[in-house]
């Protein structure tokens, strides 16, 4: 079954430092790959998607994201964090083939605490 | 105005009550989805409908029932409800591969 695994709960970091937050699908065909992000008290909403092309995908607020598809990976970064980044942030997948229905699978979550 | 709209943002209730979650949309999309947040296990996809007519279950339907009331409502149910049902509820609309989230519903059942 299509699961999405990220690999941190929690990542730390200080103000203006780089973060990367790892995301892994598994999947033996062509994905559709989304990160969202929730800050405190609301609701998702879009950073970033790959549906096809290159495979770097610059979003909102600095993120960026590469799909490795030979390591199933969609790893998001950004290279200098502020305050205001501080969130949880989720990894999906719509698996290709499931109809157009755009049902997502999330991932479990990571939460993003940038310390001044 | 917000896109998408849930009433109550905030509800206790005990156990076997009935209660209903709504959800209301401003974008025209005919998608709509709930979901329901749980700490560790991110979000997990309840029912979704494309149309007034066309409603499917998701992955964790039992227990809950939903209904399409026009392209822009879709709600939830909890026609018994059980503590283990206490979790944040999202409904969302989509068009384009991408998905517009409401504020959610923060429920806990006593």
């Amino acid at each position: 079954a299509q699961s999405v695994t990220q690999l941190d709960s929690q990542v730390p970091v200080f103000e203006e430092a780089p973060v990367e937050l790892r995301c892994n699908y598994s999947s033996s065909v062509s994905v559709y790959l989304f990160w969202y992000v929730q800050y405190p008290n609301q609701g998702l909403q879009l950073l970033l998607k790959y549906l096809s092309g290159s495979t770097l995908v610059k979003g909102i607020n600095g993120f960026e994201a590469e799909f490795n598809k030979s390591q199933t990976s969609f790893h998001l970064r950004k290279p200098s964090v502020h305050i205001s980044d501080t969130a949880e942030y989720f990894c999906a997948v719509i698996p290709d083939g499931s109809g157009n229905t755009g049902k997502l699978i999330f991932g479990q979550g990571t939460t993003l605490q940038v310390k001044p | 105005d917000a896109d998408v709209t849930q009433t109550p943002r905030n509800r206790i209730t005990k156990t076997g009550k009935r209660i209903m979650l709504e959800c209301s949309q401003t974008k025209g999309h005919d998608r709509m989805y709930w979901y329901r947040q749980d700490p560790g296990l991110g979000l997990r996809l309840i029912y979704y409908s494309f149309d007034v007519k066309d409603i499917n279950k998701g992955e964790i339907s039992d227990g809950y029932s939903v209904s399409r009331q026009a392209q822009a409502k879709f709600s939830l149910s909890l026609e018994s409800a059980i503590p283990n049902q206490t979790a944040l509820y999202f409904c969302a609309t989509s068009a384009a591969y991408t998905q517009y989230f409401g504020p959610g519903t923060r429920l806990t059942v006593l």
